[in-house]
């Protein structure tokens, strides 16, 4: 059975304080994505990586960076979490071609920053 | 620019009624189609995808899908709802343009089955 798994299912965090979210998939796939969700908004795109060590910038980077260092691995990083960045985060991967392939996605991390 | 509008925020319908969740998008380029499902605090899984082919488009639990190219929709429906299928739906598009890879997400629709 396919798997990605985020690193905490709940995470709370003060103002100021550095966050790292981590995301791991099983399928050995190219592509994973940093999505945030928020009610009426949908999902959007923060990053998203093609291969290990490459990066593009999605819709909303602004505040977030991300690092893969492995394959397997994703993680999204909030240098300084500021009380907008309270949200859920979702991980997802696919396999190349991804145009027509369907994302995979992991439960989600639910942030709230006081 | 290229958008996903999913007109219903919230839809309720009683069990064993049908449904239909509209989804219509806008693009200059071709797209390949995706209806997403979420359960509570989940994250979200495949119910369908419409590459090419047949307009119809049957998936998982039930649910079908009909892409209409020349009202750019691609709504979703069952004939008979359960309780079990209270979730959120997304109607995502995959596309190219100007070389650059894009997968965008339609703001949702709350499906709430009642007793």
């Amino acid at each position: 059975d396919v798997k990605v798994t985020q690193s905490s299912r709940y995470l709370v965090k003060r103002t100021g304080e550095k966050v790292f979210l981590e995301c791991v998939q099983d399928m050995d796939h190219e592509n994973m994505f940093w999505y945030r969700q928020d009610p009426g908004l949908g999902l959007r795109l923060i990053y998203f990586s093609y291969d290990v060590k490459m990066k593009e910038k999605g819709d909303i980077p602004e505040g977030y960076s991300v690092s893969r260092e492995k394959k397997e691995r994703f993680s999204l990083i909030l240098e300084s979490a500021s009380t907008n960045q309270t949200s859920m985060y979702l991980c997802a991967s696919s396999p190349l071609g991804t145009l027509y392939n369907e994302q995979f996605f992991g439960p989600g991390t639910r942030l709230t920053v006081l | 620019a290229q958008s996903v509008t999913q007109l219903d925020s919230q839809v309720p319908v009683f069990e064993e009624a049908p449904v239909e969740l509209r989804c219509n998008y806008s693009s200059s380029v071709s797209v390949y189609l995706f209806w997403y499902v979420q359960y509570p605090n989940q994250g979200l899984q495949l119910l369908l995808k419409y590459l090419s082919g047949s307009t119809l488009v049957k998936g998982i639990n039930g649910f079908e899908a009909e892409f209409n190219k020349s009202q750019t929709s691609f709504h979703l429906r069952k004939p008979s709802v359960h309780i079990s299928d209270t979730a959120e739906y997304f109607c995502a598009v995959s596309l190219t343009t100007s070389g650059t890879y894009k997968y965008i997400f339609g703001t949702g629709t709350r499906l709430k089955v009642l007793a």
